[in-house]
C-alpha cells in the first residue's frame, strides 16, 4: 500500500503571499488531518477532515483553510503569509473510524516564508 | 494551552541501557494515548498506544505505562538500541478524532 504523499516537499514564499499544501491519503482512508510543526511547539492541530467534511479544527487565525476532495485528497491554504507561518506542516491519514484513531503520516511540506 | 506536555526535550542513554519517556496531561477526558517516532526528514509514525482503562500496554521492547491519578505516562524502552535515536512525541485524543501531541522528547542512544 503506497504511504501518504505530500506536495510540494519544500516551499519558499514572501510575506502576503498565498500557498496551498497537497495531501494523498493512504488508499481507503477517508480522514485527513493537517498540523504544523515548528521548534519547541511540537506538533499543533490545524484541522480534521472525513469525507469531505470538516469535523474537528484547531486554534488557528482563519488564514488557514482546508479542504478534502471526493477522493478523499485534501489541501490546505495558508492566506497572507506571515514570518511565523515558517514551519514543517504535516498530513496524516487515518480510517476515521474506531477509537485509538492511529494516524499515518506523510513526509511534510517544509514552508519558509522570507 | 498545553494540554500534553514532554518536559524533558533531551534524553541521552547508554545502548543497552533502559530509556524512560514521560509525558503529563491536563485532560481527564482523554480515552487514548499514544506515542509516535519521528526521524529526521520523514513524518512520525505510530509506535504504541493505551486505553485510559489500562495501566499499562507492552510490544516488544516498549511498554507504555499509565498513571490516572498523577494524569501522567510514560514510555519505556528497554534495552534501548542506536536505531532508537528520534524524537518521541507523546498525544492524547478524546475518540474524536482530534489528537493533541506534546512538544517531542529527543531520544540519543549511545553506542
Amino acid at each position: 500500500k503506497a504511504g501518504v504523499t505530500q506536495t510540494p516537499r519544500y516551499l519558499i514564499k514572501t510575506r502576503g503571499q498565498q500557498v496551498t499544501l497537497s495531501c494523498s491519503p493512504i488508499s481507503g482512508h477517508r480522514s485527513v488531518s493537517w498540523y504544523q510543526q515548528t521548534p519547541g511547539q511540537g506538533l499543533q492541530f490545524l484541522f480534521e477532515y472525513f469525507s469531505e467534511t470538516q469535523r474537528n479544527k484547531g486554534n488557528f487565525p482563519g488564514r488557514f483553510s482546508g479542504r478534502q476532495f471526493s477522493n478523499s485528497r485534501s489541501e490546505m491554504n495558508v492566506s497572507t503569509l506571515e514570518l511565523g507561518d515558517s514551519a514543517l506542516y504535516l498530513c496524516a491519514s487515518s480510517s476515521g473510524q474506531g477509537a485509538i484513531n492511529e494516524q499515518f503520516f506523510g513526509p511534510g511540506t517544509r514552508l519558509t516564508v522570507l | 494551552d498545553q494540554q500534553v506536555k514532554q518536559n524533558s526535550p533531551s534524553l541521552s542513554v547508554q545502548e543497552g541501557r533502559i530509556s524512560i519517556l514521560n509525558c503529563d496531561y491536563t485532560n481527564s477526558m482523554f480515552d487514548y494515548f499514544l506515542w509516535y517516532k519521528k526521524y529526521p526528514a520523514e513524518g512520525p509514525t505510530f509506535l504504541i498506544s493505551i486505553s485510559s482503562i489500562k495501566d499499562k500496554n507492552e510490544d516488544g521492547r516498549f511498554t507504555v505505562f499509565l498513571n490516572k491519578s498523577a494524569k501522567h505516562l510514560s514510555l519505556h524502552i528497554v534495552p534501548s538500541q542506536p536505531g532508537d535515536s528520534a524524537v518521541y512525541f507523546c498525544a492524547a485524543n478524546t475518540g474524536g478524532f482530534k489528537t493533541i501531541f506534546g512538544a517531542g522528547t529527543r531520544l540519543f542512544v549511545k553506542a
